[in-house]
Formats: structure tokens, sequence, C-alpha cells
């Protein structure tokens, strides 16, 4: 697997609070996209972040990649009750295919 | 339009009897891929094609078969379904074959093998 051993994690926070998710992955990789799927609906691609950066930003959200340790983060400020979704973390290898984690379930309460 | 689409959204087979699966899209994406997402666990990658050109993941190369008749339609069909083929199908379209750019994803077709 690409990525590291990683529980699949779920999260239950009240709205209005912050939130980091986090993946590490084993192998070379040029491109991180986190993604978020809502109930009864595919995958919609957040933020892409490529290797030669550090952040990349959108809106309350925020994305880190760290090349050294391998790791990629997503963070979500003031969060909303329409932010409850899996969220899941893909990073692109040598092979050029996306690479998936497991996902963190987050629950935000309204 | 940004839209994927699958059909059927829901499907029930039985044991042994074949499956098919179609997806479309209109943004002339040359990629087109096909995932299985079982619950807790991460989306899988079965095939994709590049234009014309299909490749399958090597565990999975025996059970899944794939056409594209054009650019807009794709589909997976499955010769004869066994129990552990439950699960959701998720097909996605991107402008190239490399990771690099966003995957557009359909809302999936969920299976059901009896």
């Amino acid at each position: 697997s690409q990525w590291g051993e990683e529980n699949l994690q779920a999260l239950s926070i009240q709205e209005g609070e912050d939130v980091t998710m986090n993946c590490s992955y084993k192998t070379y990789t040029t491109v991180v996209q986190w993604y978020r799927q809502k109930s009864g609906k595919g995958p919609a691609q957040l933020i892409l972040i490529r290797s030669n950066e550090r952040e990349k930003r959108s809106g309350r959200l925020r994305a880190t990649l760290d090349t050294s340790s391998q790791s990629s983060s997503l963070s979500i400020t003031g969060t909303l009750a329409t932010d409850t979704a899996v969220y899941f973390c893909a990073a692109t290898g040598n092979t050029g295919k996306l690479i998936f984690g497991l996902g963190t379930t987050l629950q935000v309460q309204p | 339009d940004t839209t994927v689409k699958q059909n059927p959204r829901y499907k029930l087979a039985r044991v042994g009897k074949p499956v098919n699966l179609i997806c479309s899209q209109t943004m002339n994406h040359d990629t087109m891929y096909w995932y299985q997402k079982k619950p807790n666990q991460a989306p899988k990658l079965l095939l994709f094609y590049y234009d014309k050109i299909l490749n399958r993941e090597a565990d999975t190369f025996e059970k899944f078969q794939s056409s594209r008749p054009n650019n807009s339609f794709c589909s997976l069909y499955i010769g004869s379904a066994g129990l552990e083929y439950s699960a959701m199908y998720l097909c996605a379209s991107s402008r190239d074959g490399q990771g690099s750019y966003e995957q557009y994803f359909g809302p999936g077709t969920r299976l059901t093998v009896l």
C-alpha cells in the first residue's frame, strides 16, 4: 500500500470548531489530492497540492504537504454541519495512478 | 457541465449472473476510471481507459471487463458475479491518466449480489 499504517478515523466535533486530518504515504509522490464524499454522492476534489508546494488554501480549507516526512494534512476552519462527510487523501505515485487512503469520517454537530 | 453519470444507481444481482454497469461524461476527458469501494476500505482502482487503451490492475485482471465505445461512455462488466463483488462502484474521469489532474466522480452504483 502507498499509505502508512493508518487506522480508519472517525471524528465528531461541534460546528464552529477547527479540525485537522492527516495522511502519510510510503512512496515518492508528485501530487496529493484531498477529496470529500458526502452521503449518496461520489467523491469531489477539494484541493490538489503538488510536491513543490508546501501549503495551499481554498476558502476555509488549508492543505499542507511535507515531502520529507511524506505526509499531508487538511485543515478546516470554522466547520459547518454541511462539512459532515468522509475525507480522503489520494496520492499520485510513480505509476501515475491515484492511490486513495482509508478516509476520515467527520461528523460536525450543529 | 462537470457531471459524471452512472446507471443504474442500485443493482441487485444473483450469484453467477452477469452484471453490466454504465458510466458517461460529457467533458471530453481522455481518461475514465472504475473504482470499487467497500465499507471501511479505500476506493480501489479496478481499471481505466486512456483514450481507447484499457489498463487493468493486475489483481483484478480476470474479474472485470470494460468497454469504451466512444469518448463519453464506459462500461464495467462482471461475467459471473460472486458475493465478494457486492460493493459501491465508482466511475470517474479526468483530463489525463497521470494522476496530476482532478478526477470527477459519478454518484456510484451500489451492487448487491445475493
